[in-house]
This record gives structure tokens, C-alpha cells and sequence, in this order.
């Protein structure tokens, strides 16, 4: 069955890089994308970006001098990688399978991410 | 970006009851290959968002026939019918129309 699974520190000292893993299986990553969500505690959700089934990316305009996204197929991992954290960059961040452009159908669990010194 | 307001932010309900929740974009979801993005998720406490509609009008795999989405342009309704206890949550729209693809601030569904 489709999961995904992300995986990276629950703690990030401010201006620090995080860097957050998903690992997926049941699908193949060349022939769905995979989208990166997030969500600050009691708010409603922020999409980040997305690895496109062909390699190519996109990104949230208001993250996209910060953030980068690449994948290593090999390994059914999609990888997150995101810049000069502040504190407003907490939250839980979800990695999810994106129908190229459409709906995001299944997500994974999430992983805690607290910025703080 | 496209805004997405829900209405309301909360919403009490007793079991067994229907209810409907309410989603405005500042700007028309009809994309230009004739399609409207815009689906609804429920997110139960502890838990990571699921879909329930896409497409406007289409019920995920699984999803009961309780739950049902209308709407066009720039408004849009979710009706949940036989409200169930598993129904508690909150529930957020989502629009994939255009970039970013940006989320309601959600509403919560609670009883009575």
C-alpha cells in the first residue's frame, strides 16, 4: 500500500539549515510527485513545494530563496532542505503524494519541527 | 496568492445532524483546461490531513456518500449529512489552481 514516511530532527537552532527526509513506498517517484506541507500548531496548512514524477521542481514563492527540494529515486526518498530558520518556521512538516497538480491523496505521518535555541 | 476563507471557524453539531461548510477564493478556481482545483480534507486530532473531495464534487476512495462538495467560480460548499462521531475534526479546503496552491485556516466540526 502507498506510505510515506518523513524523518529529520525535531529540533533546529534559529538560522540553522533543517533537512527532512521522505521515504516512500507502495508508488514509484517516476511516476508520481511528491508534494512538501507544513502546518504551525492550531493553523491551518502551508504548501511548500513539490518534486514533479519527472525530476523537475516547484516552488512556494515565499520560500524559494530558502528552500530546496531533490530526490534520489534509488531510494524512494524525497529530500527537504530549507534555510535560515526562524522561529515561525516551526511546525509539523508533511510530506505528501501529489497527483501532478491536482489533489495531494495520501500524506505521511509528519515530523515535529521546533525552532529554538 | 489565492485567499481561501472558510466559514465558519467553528461549528457545533449533534450526532446524527448535517451541516455545511462554506469556502471563498479571492479569485476564480476554474483552471485554464476547464478543470476547478479545489478539494476538501478533514484532519482528525493527532492525525495528518485526508482527502475527502477533489474536483470540487469527487469522493475519494472510501469516503462515505454522507459527505458531498458543490460549488463553482469562486464559491464553494462541503455538506456532511448523518453527522458520525468519526466525523469530528477539522476540515480544510484546498486550492490547486493556481500557484502557490494555498489552504483555508479551517473549520472545526464539534458537538454540541
Amino acid at each position: 500500500q502507498v506510505q510515506l514516511k518523513e524523518s529529520g530532527p525535531g529540533l533546529v537552532q534559529p538560522s540553522e539549515t533543517l533537512s527532512l527526509t521522505c521515504t516512500v513506498s507502495g508508488f514509484s517517484l517516476t511516476s508520481y510527485s511528491v508534494s512538501w506541507v507544513r502546518q504551525p500548531s492550531g493553523k491551518g496548512p502551508e504548501w511548500m513545494g513539490r518534486m514533479w514524477y519527472d525530476g523537475d521542481t516547484a516552488y512556494n514563492s515565499a520560500l524559494k530563496s530558502r528552500l530546496s527540494i531533490s530526490r534520489d529515486t534509488s531510494k524512494n526518498q524525497v529530500f527537504l532542505k530549507m534555510n535560515s530558520l526562524q522561529t515561525d518556521d516551526t511546525g509539523t512538516y508533511y510530506c505528501t503524494r501529489d497527483e501532478g497538480g491536482d489533489y495531494f491523496d495520501y500524506w505521511g505521518q509528519g515530523v515535529m519541527v521546533t525552532v529554538s535555541s | 496568492d489565492v485567499l481561501m476563507t472558510q466559514t465558519p471557524v467553528s461549528l457545533p453539531v449533534s450526532l446524527g445532524g448535517q451541516v455545511s461548510i462554506s469556502c471563498r477564493s479571492s479569485q476564480s478556481l476554474v483552471h485554464s483546461d476547464g478543470n476547478t482545483y479545489l478539494h476538501w480534507y478533514l484532519q482528525k486530532p493527532g492525525q495528518s490531513p485526508q482527502l475527502l473531495i477533489y474536483r470540487v464534487s469527487n469522493r475519494f476512495s472510501g469516503v462515505p456518500d454522507r459527505f458531498s462538495g458543490s460549488g463553482s467560480g469562486t464559491d464553494f460548499t462541503l455538506k456532511i449529512s448523518r453527522v458520525e462521531p468519526e466525523d469530528l475534526g477539522v476540515y480544510y479546503c484546498l486550492q490547486s489552481t493556481h500557484f502557490p496552491y494555498t489552504f483555508g485556516a479551517g473549520t472545526k466540526l464539534e458537538l454540541k
